[in-house]
């Protein structure tokens, strides 16, 4: 069974700065996928970025960029330029090949302060 | 762009009823899953469904029960709702494999509140 943690329920910085979420996962498995996922304020839940933990070069979408730390099985979120649109709560999820079986953790509320 | 339709966004029902909810997609997904969302604990998954008239348990079954007898609906079920089901309901729908699969596309949900 994977596991995944995210030790802060809630941050909150001004528009513009840039912003990390930790997240720490656990898995047995070799060959997974990582996920940051964004809910924000009464409307679905939308992929933000996606990292395979066979690739060493850590993905970027935009103003997004992930910290993957394979070896201490740490998965941290980079917004740069934060903007209010960005305000959601976000979630890290594991996926481990062959599983099926998508796992998250249990979310950072995040607010972009005027 | 995939869609998936939770068929109610807001339900309130009395304890020991039977509630059905139920998700559609149109994309032709292999997998379907049903999470519930309480805060604090983040999602759970309930069960997955990865073929037709196919199951799996999820981590908190116990309560639920599901149904996928066409490949685009997922169904899940609460034989006699008790209090602490009242919780956000979410479905989900993917692609079985790796590549560009794996990437969850979810409804908008469905709060149900047990009184």
């Amino acid at each position: 069974a994977q596991t995944v943690t995210q030790s802060q329920p809630e941050m909150s910085v001004q528009e513009a700065e840039t912003v990390t979420l930790s997240c720490t996962y656990d898995t047995s498995e070799n060959n997974y996928y990582l996920f940051w996922y964004k809910q924000p304020p009464s409307r679905q839940m939308i992929l933000v970025i996606r990292q395979e933990a066979y690739k060493q070069q850590n993905a970027t979408e935009n103003r997004f960029s992930v910290n993957f730390q394979k070896a201490a099985k740490s998965f941290s979120l980079k917004i740069s330029d934060s903007q209010l649109g960005d305000t959601a709560m976000y979630f890290c999820a594991c996926y481990p090949f062959g599983n099926e079986k998508l796992t998250f953790g249990t979310g950072t509320r995040l607010t972009i302060i005027p | 762009d995939v869609k998936v339709t939770q068929s109610s966004r807001y339900l309130v029902k009395r304890t020991g009823e039977k509630v059905f909810l139920e998700c559609v997609q149109d994309m032709d997904h292999e997998n379907m899953f049903w999470y519930r969302q309480d805060p604090g604990l983040g999602l759970r998954l309930i069960y997955f469904s990865y073929d037709v008239k196919m199951k799996e348990k999820g981590d908190i079954p116990e309560g639920y029960s599901v149904s996928r007898e066409k490949k685009e609906r997922f169904s899940l079920i609460l034989e006699s709702a008790s209090t602490n089901q009242t919780s956000m309901y979410l479905c989900a729908s993917g692609e079985t494999g790796g590549g560009g699969a794996n990437v969850l596309t979810f409804g908008a949900g469905s709060r149900l509140t047990v009184l």
